[in-house]
């Protein structure tokens, strides 16, 4: 199925670092969404992004829309231990009929205390 | 208040028998729509229902289907399982067709 190509696909880094991953599509969506999942259970809502250009913090996340809205970032700052998960991107296409989101194959993050 | 509630968590069936999903959305929400993980991926877009309607299908075959009831409770059904529908069955709920969605914990689906 069609999936957003997301980056990296894994991270080791240690306590306190910055993180960056990024997505990229060759679609234009006009909503950019971030997702983290943890083992076992769905995927929680962290970030939001509605206009090109947007940038929109969350605590220590901080997530960005693309220019060309096909690509969006997400940084986290100054990692702690409970971040560790798997991050995923989503676009959305949001139309009269709905807007089902495309997913991007996830990062995994592990976090060395 | 109650996220998105999903049942069972988790299932083992046979090649060739039928599953049904179930999900209670988000109070207020009225959008629902299912989507399945396979390992190791993100997950894939199967149905969306608004306000009892389907709006969207993704690319999965006939065997796969839903429905949305008065309450906004859903329901997915998937007829003649195979190996291959072993997955993570995911529901998630938005106010509209087109607000973010919020994600249950998944029916973990086993066929052997």
């Amino acid at each position: 199925g069609q999936q957003l190509n997301q980056s990296p696909q894994s991270m080791f880094i240690q306590e306190g670092e910055d993180v960056s991953m990024n997505c990229t599509s060759s679609s234009i969506f006009n909503t950019w969404l971030w997702y983290k999942q943890d083992p076992g259970e769905g995927p929680v809502l962290l970030i939001a992004l509605y206009k090109a250009g947007e940038l929109t913090s969350n605590g220590r996340l901080t997530a960005q829309f693309g220019i060309t809205r096909k690509d969006s970032f997400l940084n986290i700052s100054a990692s702690i231990p409970s971040d560790v998960g798997i991050y995923f991107c989503a676009g959305q296409m949001r139309n009269n009929q709905g807007g089902k989101l495309i997913f991007g194959q996830g990062t995994e993050l592990s976090v060395k205390p | 208040d109650a996220g998105v509630t999903q049942s069972p968590t988790h299932l083992i069936k046979t090649r060739g028998q039928h599953v049904t999903l179930r999900c209670s959305p988000i109070s207020g929400h009225k959008s629902v729509s299912w989507y399945q993980q396979v390992l190791g991926q993100g997950p894939q877009f199967i149905f969306q229902y608004y306000e009892k309607e389907e709006r969207g299908r993704g690319n999965f075959p006939d065997r796969f289907s839903a429905r949305q009831f008065p309450n906004y409770s859903s329901e997915l059904n998937v007829n003649a399982l195979l190996l291959g529908d072993s997955a993570l069955y995911l529901c998630a709920s938005s106010v509209t067709g087109n607000s973010p969605l919020h994600f249950g914990n998944g029916t973990r689906l086993t066929v052997t």
